[in-house]
């Protein structure tokens, strides 16, 4: 079964410091993978997706991901973090099957924080 | 021209009342899911429909009975509200038979049972 492990609850930066955010997944072949942002009382929006080819995928919002294989990981950063960046990030895992209809498995979230 | 949208955006109801919550897609899209985000913002599938036929039923109970009048609408109907029931509600849409798809997410709804 797939599973998504985000094994930072809460993570605090300073304004115009870098971001990573840890995502582990556990599937059995390459799965899709996904960043998904969630603002104070919004809905879910796609910051990128991994599917294959490039191992390092640009999002949107200056956001970019890194497959690696070998740590089954797909780690989120940003250079320069923003204080609008503040939100709720979910990373989730999708099997990689023809008729892309099945649901996404997500992690429990990484809340980050941001401070002057 | 919203994407994925639900109504109502918030729902305050009583233990015991039946609530529906509805969602509709312009996107084109023949696959709908419920996605259930709890109080911890873990979020989990509930249910997925692909052509208005239901798909996956993740071990849900039986209070909740989605309906897809259409393959644009997918609802949630919620018999016998309890107080676990209380949750943001998301509805999704994706594309099937693509080699790249990506699930696009409603707003959601927050259902608070009291």
């Amino acid at each position: 079964a797939q599973s998504v492990t985000q094994p930072d609850i809460h993570i605090t930066v300073s304004e115009g410091a870098s971001l990573e955010l840890r995502c582990n997944y556990s599937y059995g072949a390459t799965p899709y993978l996904f960043w998904y942002v969630q603002s104070p009382g919004q809905g879910l929006q796609l910051l990128l997706k991994y599917f294959s080819g490039d191992t390092l995928v640009q999002g949107i919002k200056g956001f970019e991901a890194e497959f690696k294989r070998s740590q089954s990981s797909f780690n989120l950063r940003k250079p320069s973090v923003h204080w609008s960046d503040a939100a709720e990030y979910f990373c989730a895992v999708g099997a990689p099957m023809n008729s892309g209809n099945t649901p996404l498995v997500f992690g429990k979230g990484t809340r980050l924080s941001v401070i002057a | 021209d919203t994407a994925v949208s639900q109504t109502p955006k918030y729902l305050v109801t009583q233990m015991g009342n039946d609530k529906s919550i509805k969602c509709e897609q312009n996107l084109g899209h023949d696959t709908m899911y419920w996605y259930k985000q709890d109080s911890k913002k873990f979020l989990k599938i509930m249910f997925s429909y692909n052509n208005k036929e239901l798909i996956i039923n993740e071990t849900v109970p039986n209070r909740f009975s989605p309906k897809s009048p259409d393959k644009a609408h997918l609802n949630l109907h919620i018999n016998s509200l309890e107080l676990g029931d209380s949750a943001v509600y998301f509805c999704a849409s994706s594309q099937p038979g693509t080699a790249i798809y990506e699930q696009y997410f409603g707003p959601g709804t927050r259902l608070t049972v009291t």
